[in-house]
């Protein structure tokens, strides 16, 4: 099936920076989110944004949704060594309702 | 604590051996799925299940059976494992397909 596709694959940036992540994807949706996971342990769910949002806030993180290009982005603003993991993406085309995964991304955060 | 539990976390096993992984939440979710993890691959649905006794094939079902006899329970069963089963796997529940997903710790499989 048809996967959404994050960028970058992977990001390094210092302590404090802010940290943009996107993802695109190819169907209309119900709704698309975004998941973190630490190393090798399970998905954590951060936010979930609906087709007819455009923002959504969840403390140091900031969702966009843009419906017409088919494009989303998560920006961690002040980012924290902690925030060192990979970001998935996930959409639920309004066709199925089952998620679809994109890759992923990496982001270090370097003290 | 509201959880999603898999066992073992770690096997290592040989080709043809017939394994069981097992899944439980204390959610009373109706929605299960099992997720397989490979490096550049992302995450690829193997099964899901919507609610008891209902389960449905996700994109890499191929070698693998599940079962739903109870709400709380989602077994994944490798019948006649193979090397390219070696894979790190997920079970994950919800209230449905589109909300929220709440993952398990995950089990790392080899198959020698």
């Amino acid at each position: 099936s048809q996967q959404g596709e994050e960028d970058p694959q992977a990001l390094s940036i210092q302590e404090g920076e802010n940290a943009t992540m996107n993802c695109s994807y190819k169907t209309s949706i119900n709704n698309l989110q975004w998941y973190r996971q630490n190393s090798g342990r399970g998905l954590v769910h951060l936010i979930l944004i609906r087709s007819n949002e455009r923002e959504k806030h969840s403390g140091r993180l900031r969702v966009t949704l843009d419906t017409s290009k088919k494009s989303s982005s998560l920006l961690i603003t002040a980012s924290r060594a902690a925030d060192t993991a990979s970001y998935f993406c996930a959409t639920v085309p309004d066709s199925n309702y089952q998620l679809i995964w994109g890759a992923g991304t990496k982001l270090i955060i370097k003290p | 604590e509201a959880q999603v539990t898999q066992n073992p976390r770690y096997l290592i096993t040989v080709t043809g051996k017939k394994l069981t992984v097992t899944c439980s939440q204390n959610m009373n979710h109706e929605y299960m799925s099992w997720y397989r993890q490979d490096p550049g691959l992302g995450l690829r649905q193997i099964y899901y299940s919507m609610n008891v006794e209902v389960t449905d094939k996700g994109d890499v079902p191929e070698g693998y059976k599940v079962s739903r006899k109870e709400k709380r329970n989602f077994p994944l069963i490798l019948e006649s494992p193979s090397p390219n089963q070696t894979s790190l796997y997920f079970c994950a529940s919800s209230w449905n397909s589109n909300q929220p997903q709440h993952f398990g710790d995950g089990t790392r499989l080899s198959i020698l």
